[in-house]
């Protein structure tokens, strides 16, 4: 079976300072990757999907990046992070066929002070 | 793009039943999915509907009128571990690979 694995869970980071947050996916080869953030009360926002190795599109412009360093593994980063950064992000992978359900991590509570 | 609406809110008894709405407008259209989260968990899946009509999952049931651009999601005999924030989510059929647009998700809450 597939699982999907995020860390950390929660952090605080004082603005300016850098972000890592790592996804990785086992039982599976080649997963559509996302990272979604959701803010208090709001909706899911996409924030980056990848469809393989080193394939990163970007859905909205912001101090955030991503990399997909091996074909499992989704990473965030921020070089500095700013207060509206703070919200709780989600890794997600699919299969990229069928009905493509999304599947998510635990998440990552990020708080920027 | 797309637009998905689907009420903030709503309160039911335990045992009782709730119908949650959604509409959306695409410019083309590739599956509807609905999914539960609890409070600072992660959304789990539900249901998804690409065809008209009704799919039935036990306890959950979901409907999508393609024409009407419209699904709900039906929650029978109600239990107290269904307070939940419910997601409507549809896919684009110009996202060959599988992007989902979230709508902000309705709070359901279970009184005794």
């Amino acid at each position: 079976s597939q699982t999907i694995h995020q860390w950390p869970a929660t952090l605080v980071q004082p603005v300016g300072s850098p972000l890592s947050l790592e996804c990785t996916v086992e039982g599976t080869s080649n997963p559509n990757l996302y990272w979604y953030r959701q803010a208090a009360g709001r909706g899911l926002q996409l924030l980056f999907y990848s469809v393989g190795i080193g394939q990163i599109s970007s859905e909205v412009p912001q101090n955030l990046s991503a990399s997909r360093p091996q074909d499992r593994q989704f990473i965030l980063s921020s070089k500095k992070l700013l207060l509206s950064d703070s919200g709780f992000y989600l890794c997600a992978w699919s299969r990229g066929t069928g009905a493509n359900v999304l599947t998510f991590g635990a998440g990552s509570r990020l708080t920027v002070l | 793009g797309q637009n998905i609406d689907q009420p903030t809110e709503m309160t039911a008894t335990e045992g009782a039943i709730v119908q949650i709405n959604c509409t959306y407008q695409t410019s083309g259209f590739n599956g509807l999915f609905w999914y539960q989260q609890h409070a600072g968990e992660a959304p789990t899946f539900l249901s998804y509907n690409v065809l008209d009509g009704l799919e039935e999952k036990g306890r959950f049931s979901s409907f999508l009128s393609r024409s009407k651009g419209y699904s709900y999601l039906l929650l029978k005999e109600l239990q107290m571990k269904d307070s939940a924030s419910y997601l409507c989510a549809v896919r684009s059929s110009t996202d060959s690979w599988g992007k989902l647009q979230f709508g902000a998700g309705t709070q359901v809450v279970v009184t005794p």
